[in-house]
């Protein structure tokens, strides 16, 4: 049964620092990485999707990497800003065609 | 604006109560899903259904009952639940059922039953 574990549970960075979000996963049988935001309260938006034969995504400050023989994936986040503040989750989609969520990682960019 | 709604966005429901959940998506995808986010624990499949048929139930209780009428719509139809039922259930889509697919997610509604 494929288990995702998310490290840090929690982070908080002054404003302009660049920080890295862990995801690892236990079954390296996976589709695709996607990594959400979600706000406190509100649904989940997604931010960036690797497929399982991509090493790495960027849009804007984020890049994600992925390395599927060691289980894990990274999401960079450059020049960080308060309103990067959210909780940041990692899901993989496995050969069962579902998602499998982390924990997620608060995060606070602090003015 | 995801292009996923869901309403109610708050819901308080005694346990003796029957009440719905509903989700919309005008992206024109094929597959949509329900989740359950209950506080300190991930994001739980609950439902999917790909092309208005069922295709995945993760051991949910029948309390729990879903409804697809037609590819934009999903419905959740609560009746009996318990306090342990109080969660955020959110509704997600995506093009295909194939795990290749990018997840959309509507805003969720928050459930609490006393």
């Amino acid at each position: 049964k494929q288990e995702v574990t998310q490290i840090p549970a929690a982070l908080s960075v002054p404003e302009g620092e660049n920080l890295v979000l862990n995801c690892s996963f236990t079954d390296s049988a996976i589709y695709n990485l996607q990594w959400f935001r979600q706000d406190p309260g509100k649904g989940l938006t997604s931010l960036l999707l690797i497929q399982s034969s991509q090493r790495e995504q960027t849009s804007g400050r984020l890049n994600a990497s992925l390395d599927k023989s060691s289980g894990r994936s990274t999401l960079y986040i450059a020049a960080s800003q308060p309103g990067d503040s959210a909780t940041y989750l990692c899901a993989v989609s496995d050969y069962g065609q579902n998602f499998v969520f982390g924990p997620g990682t608060r995060l606070s960019v602090l003015p | 604006e995801t292009g996923v709604t869901q309403t109610p966005r708050h819901l308080v429901m005694g346990m003796t109560n029957k009440k719905s959940l509903k989700c919309e998506q005008h992206l024109g995808h094929n597959a949509m899903y329900w989740y359950k986010q209950s506080a300190k624990k991930p994001l739980e499949l609950m439902f999917v259904y790909s092309l208005e048929e069922r295709v995945e139930n993760n051991s949910v209780p029948s309390r729990f009952s879903p409804e697809c009428p037609n590819s934009s719509h999903l419905f959740l139809h609560l009746h009996t639940l318990q306090p342990e039922d109080s969660a955020l259930y959110l509704c997600a889509s995506s093009q295909g059922r194939r795990g290749s697919y990018e997840q959309y997610f509507g805003p969720g509604t928050r459930l609490t039953v006393t």
